[in-house]
């Protein structure tokens, strides 16, 4: 079965500042991977997703992920944070492209000083 | 598209109570999802239906839950009698065919006192 970490529960970044939020799976062959982002009091909300072809993904708000196969990474990138960008961010992943479900991380809380 | 639309937003009930939680997923996906959100356990899948038949439960908690679709454009999550520790976000979430991910509804806040 496959299975996600996230392992920084809380990250708190400058407003303006680089932001890497990172991912690690397991599943033994080529994931589908998936980042996403909530708000408070709101669903979830895709940001970006990675099937195949080029490993680095553009999402939306500006946001980018890389696919790492060699280290099971699935990394969240944006170059500045707005203050409007804290929120939790989660990572899933999909096992292939016969996947039903995904399996969640528990999330990132990103903060965002001033 | 106006989404995957849950109701009630807020639920707040007695211990005993009964509870349903509706959704109505979007037109053409053929995948449901019923998910319960808390500080502890974070986003655990409860049941999922394809093609409004359940094909997996085995994430419902007990025999208090239970879940239907009756039809493309309806399903709801029940929990007869609900208990304190039932309190949480429930979020439904629909998944189209091929490689796609799954949109979410913006999830009913359940609260049993």
């Amino acid at each position: 079965a496959q299975s996600v970490t996230q392992p920084d529960i809380h990250i708190t970044v400058s407003e303006g500042a680089s932001l890497e939020l990172r991912c690690n799976y397991s599943y033994g062959a080529t994931p589908y991977l998936f980042w996403y982002v909530q708000s408070p009091g709101q669903g979830l909300q895709l940001l970006l997703k990675y099937f195949s072809g080029d490993t680095l993904v553009q999402g939306i708000k500006g946001f980018e992920a890389e696919f790492k196969r060699s280290q099971s990474s699935f990394n969240l990138r944006k170059p500045s944070v707005h203050w409007s960008d804290a929120a939790e961010y989660f990572c899933a992943v999909g096992a292939g492209s016969g996947y039903s479900t995904l399996t969640f991380g528990k999330g990132t809380m990103l903060l965002v000083s001033p | 598209d106006a989404g995957v639309i849950q109701s009630p937003r807020h639920e707040v009930t007695e211990m005993g109570q009964e509870v349903t939680l509706r959704c109505k997923p979007i037109s053409g996906h053929d995948y449901l999802f019923w998910y319960r959100q808390t500080m502890m356990r974070g986003l655990e899948l409860l049941i999922y239906f394809n093609n409004n038949v359940p094909i997996d439960d085995s994430g419902m908690p007990e025999d208090r839950f239970s879940a239907k679709m009756p039809n493309a454009s309806f399903s709801t999550l029940k929990i007869q009698p609900s208990e304190p520790r039932d309190s949480a976000v429930y979020f439904c979430a629909a998944r189209g065919q091929g490689a796609s991910g799954y949109t979410f509804g913006s999830g009913t806040r359940l609260t049993v006192v």
